[in-house]
């Protein structure tokens, strides 16, 4: 079974230009989360979806950043403009819910550099 | 809000060693689990364990387990015959019963010399 998908994998951009991650999570899971990591905050969560819905998005940093999931094997985390300081390790992952107590499998990251 | 905290931001031990990275919480509920992910180099968040804190018994993988002492919010992860493998960050993790998203801490860096 294929895991959590992300891309791109690594991204470099300039300040103020538009950055999209996107993810593919475990087919069959009904939740998913975006997580953020850096070394002064280490692995923060963003925002999370059940069933397609957003259901908290208290830890997206600002306005700048925004996220959807159109349908269940699909989701993008955007940031428009992007600074300096969202340049992080972004993760996407998926879990079957609460059933399984939480257990959060993730994607490889996407290596954000905004230069 | 829940908080985990891992007090050792670095540890260094000598291959076969067994090494225990130390974890607390900080909760007032009785429904929750925990988790030990591994982020070796390559950059994945790898599960290595999980323990149910309704479970009194400590939870084992292999050259892995864990120290759950629930009254005193305790979680620490023990690595026996530790391998060159095993170098990594290594995060624990708490999560609510019936709650969604985890949340982790600082991570520890473990290193295992040869």
């Amino acid at each position: 079974d294929a895991g959590v998908i992300q891309s791109p994998r690594h991204e470099v951009t300039e300040m103020g230009q538009e950055v999209t991650l996107r993810c593919k999570p475990i087919s069959g899971h009904n939740s998913l989360f975006w997580y953020r990591q850096t070394m002064m905050r280490g692995l923060e969560l963003l925002i999370y979806f059940n069933n397609n819905v957003p259901i908290d998005d208290s830890g997206m940093p600002e306005d700048r950043f925004s996220a959807k999931m159109p349908n269940a094997s699909f989701s993008t985390l955007k940031i428009q403009p992007s600074e300096p300081r969202d340049s992080a390790v972004y993760f996407c992952a998926s879990s079957s819910g609460r059933a399984l107590g939480g257990e959060l499998f993730f994607g490889e990251g996407s290596r954000l550099t905004v230069l | 809000a829940q908080t985990v905290t891992q007090s050792q931001p670095e540890m260094s031990v000598q291959e076969a060693e067994t090494v225990t990275l130390s974890c607390t919480y900080d909760t007032s509920e009785n429904n929750y689990y925990l988790f030990w992910y591994k982020q070796p180099p390559s950059r994945q968040m790898i599960l290595v364990i999980r323990q149910e804190a309704y479970k009194q018994q400590n939870a084992t993988e292999n050259r892995f387990s864990v120290n759950f002492q629930k009254a005193a919010k305790s979680f620490s992860l023990k690595i026996s015959d530790s391998q060159l493998g095993d170098t990594a960050m290594y995060f624990c993790a708490f999560v609510l019963g019936g709650a969604d998203g985890l949340t982790f801490g600082k991570g520890t860096h473990l290193i295992i010399q040869p």
